[in-house]
Formats: structure tokens, sequence, C-alpha cells
């Protein structure tokens, strides 16, 4: 079974401070991937990466940085955290074999800011 | 711009009950369309996905999902919902580069026992 999994469930943090969401994969998946999950909006992605070190913007970017140093492991990064990104924060990983690979997702960071 | 749009934000229904949750897409190329299922406190999980041949797809827990291309669908069905069919259910399709997956906003199920 794939699994992915993300650093923490529930995070608190407050207005400016720097946050750091991990998410690990033991599937050896080149895909990565970031949403954020908000009622009525549904999921919108934020960042993706398809290799170590390479990314991508996804709709949201604006706030977020990623990081991908290691191929199991990919970081979301908000510099200077904001009410407005109080979310849940899901990660989801998949294989490069073409049209027919599934994402699989972690359980989500549910993330406050104060 | 690709998109996809859910019908029903919020569906209620009783055991037994038949159950058909609309999804349209638009996007005129070749498409991949999956459902995705979140049960309460639960990661989103995959129920099924199209990508060619019969449009007639089935998934886990007898959800099934039919892709009409003339109309741009791709509605979930199951003929007999269960409690434990309570969660939120989202369509998706594929972007036109193949990267990254484009969400619609979710319809919550609600099923009275």
């Amino acid at each position: 079974d794939v699994k992915v999994t993300q650093s923490s469930r529930y995070l608190v943090k407050r207005t400016g401070e720097k946050v750091f969401l991990e998410c690990v994969q033991d599937m050896d998946h080149e895909n990565m991937f970031w949403y954020r999950q908000d009622p009525g909006l549904g999921l919108r992605l934020i960042y993706f990466s398809y290799d170590v070190k390479m990314k991508e913007k996804g709709d949201i970017p604006e706030g977020y940085s990623v990081s991908r140093e290691k191929k199991e492991r990919f970081s979301l990064i908000l510099e200077s955290a904001s009410t407005n990104q109080t979310s849940m924060y899901l990660c989801a990983s998949s294989s490069s074999g073409g049209s027919t690979d599934t994402q699989y997702f972690g359980p989500g960071t549910r993330l406050t800011v104060l | 711009a690709q998109s996809v749009s859910q019908h029903n934000h919020h569906v209620i229904l009783s055991e037994a009950a038949s159950l058909e949750l609309g999804c349209n897409y638009s996007y005129g190329g070749t498409v991949n369309l999956f459902w995705y299922v979140q049960y309460p406190g639960q990661h989103l999980q995959l129920l099924l996905k199209y990508f060619s041949g019969d449009p007639l797809v089935k998934g886990i827990k007898g959800f099934e999902a039919e892709f009409i291309k003339s109309k741009f669908s791709f509605n979930l069905r199951k003929p007999s919902v269960q409690w434990s069919d309570t969660a939120e259910y989202f369509c998706a399709l594929r972007n036109q580069a193949g990267t990254a997956l484009i969400f619609g906003k979710g319809t919550t199920l609600s099923v009275s026992s």
C-alpha cells in the first residue's frame, strides 16, 4: 500500500511565523503535490514537483514556497503565515506512469493561523 | 480553461435510496476523470477513474460512474446507499499538461439510517 504521511495533523501558528509542512511518501513516486482544501472551494493546487529539486506553481502559489531535496520528501513553506492561510493542507504523490497514474493523498494538516 | 463543476453541494438521503452525484467538466481533448471520497476524519481515497474504453466505470464499495462525452459529464451513481457512505465526494479532471488534477468543489453526502 502506498503511504503518504504528513508531519502534523494539527498545527497552530501565529501571524508572521515561518511554517514548515512536511510530507513523505514511501513508494518512490516521482510526482508530489501540495493542495489546500477549504469548505465550498474543494481542493486547489498550490505547488507540485515532478523530480528532485524541480517544482511548478499551481493555481494558488502566492504566499507559499516548496522544497524537494530528496525524492520521498516534499515540504511546503509559509514564509510569513497569515490568517487567510488557515486551511487544511493535503499532500499527494503519484508515479510518472503516463496518464494512468493515480494520486495518493496523505491525512492532511489542519493549520490555524492566529 | 479547464474546470470541473459539481452541481450538488449537499445531498441528504435515507439508507437504501439511490444516489447520483453530478459532475461536468470543460475540456475538449482527451480526458482522464476521477472520483475521490473523503470519509469523516480520513484522507482522500480514490473511488474510481476513467481513462479510456468502456464509459461505464466500476469502483470500490459498489460505486460506478458513467462518462458521457457528448454531455461532458461523469456522474457518480450507487443503487442503494448505506449510512457508511456519508462522506464528501470530489470529481477531478487531469489537467491538459497531464501533471495535476483539477478538482470540483465537492458534494457532501449525508445518509440517515
